[in-house]
């Protein structure tokens, strides 16, 4: 199981930003996805999660009505799209595949938001 | 949402010892249908992702070695490592998974005294 994070990187408050997991070495669409995201010396934090086949999403409180999670199982590939930055959304995001609990993590991706 | 609390925040081991780190749940993560404590472990070192040592509280991933202990039950968990070795340094989180809005604890820092 393999999963590799993408683009992360600097954006500016108010701007965009779109991370992408490809993943590997699993069936990826029986799986639900999730996003994880820890800010510099902090704890963790779920930020998105969907179901294997795409028909549900949840975002938490913090997030909502600003951030879209997707996937495109043909391409193995989980998706966050992130508008409205925030400082606040300054994080290293995890892509994480979910069993219930987490039993795989990618490297994850730092996003930096910051004027 | 169900507040994880762990304790302590941080802690010195000797090389050899036994830390203790615990995890209470604001409410039980018990589902009583199927006996399983809806709880889960993770250790973090510096500058990697966090790993996975246990789920249902107590069932240990391959390959984590049996000086770790998952333990508890209803709404009090343990994690306890035993003959605490260098490598054994991070950050220990635990995690619920028994409501649809997850939660982590706020982790624990291990060091070694």
């Amino acid at each position: 199981v393999q999963l590799v994070e993408y683009g992360g990187g600097l954006a500016q408050p108010g701007g965009s930003l779109k991370l992408s997991c490809v993943a590997s070495g699993f069936t990826f669409r029986t799986y639900w996805m999730f996003w994880v995201r820890q800010a510099p010396g902090k704890g963790l934090e779920w930020v998105a999660r969907i179901q294997g086949d795409g028909s549900n999403l949840n975002y938490a409180d913090s997030v909502k009505g600003r951030f879209t999670i997707s996937r495109d199982n043909a391409k193995n590939t989980l998706y966050l799209q992130m508008n409205s930055l925030r400082a606040e959304d300054t994080a290293v995001y995890f892509c994480v595949r979910s069993n219930y609990y987490f039993d795989y993590w990618g490297q994850g991706a730092l996003v930096t938001v910051s004027s | 949402d169900i507040v994880l609390t762990q304790s302590p925040e941080s802690l010195a081991v000797s090389l050899g010892e036994r830390a203790t780190i615990n995890c209470k749940s604001s409410q039980s993560i018990l589902y009583t249908s199927n006996n399983k404590n809806y709880l889960a472990w993770y250790q973090q070192k510096a500058g990697q992702p966090p790993k996975l040592l246990f789920s249902w509280a107590s069932t240990r991933e391959s390959g984590v070695p049996d000086r770790f202990n998952g333990s508890g039950s209803g709404t009090d968990f343990t994690l306890t490592i035993s003959n605490l070795q260098a490598e054994d340094v991070a950050v220990y989180y635990c995690h619920q998974y028994y409501t649809g809005v997850i939660t982590f604890g706020q982790g624990t820092r291990l060091e070694i005294k």
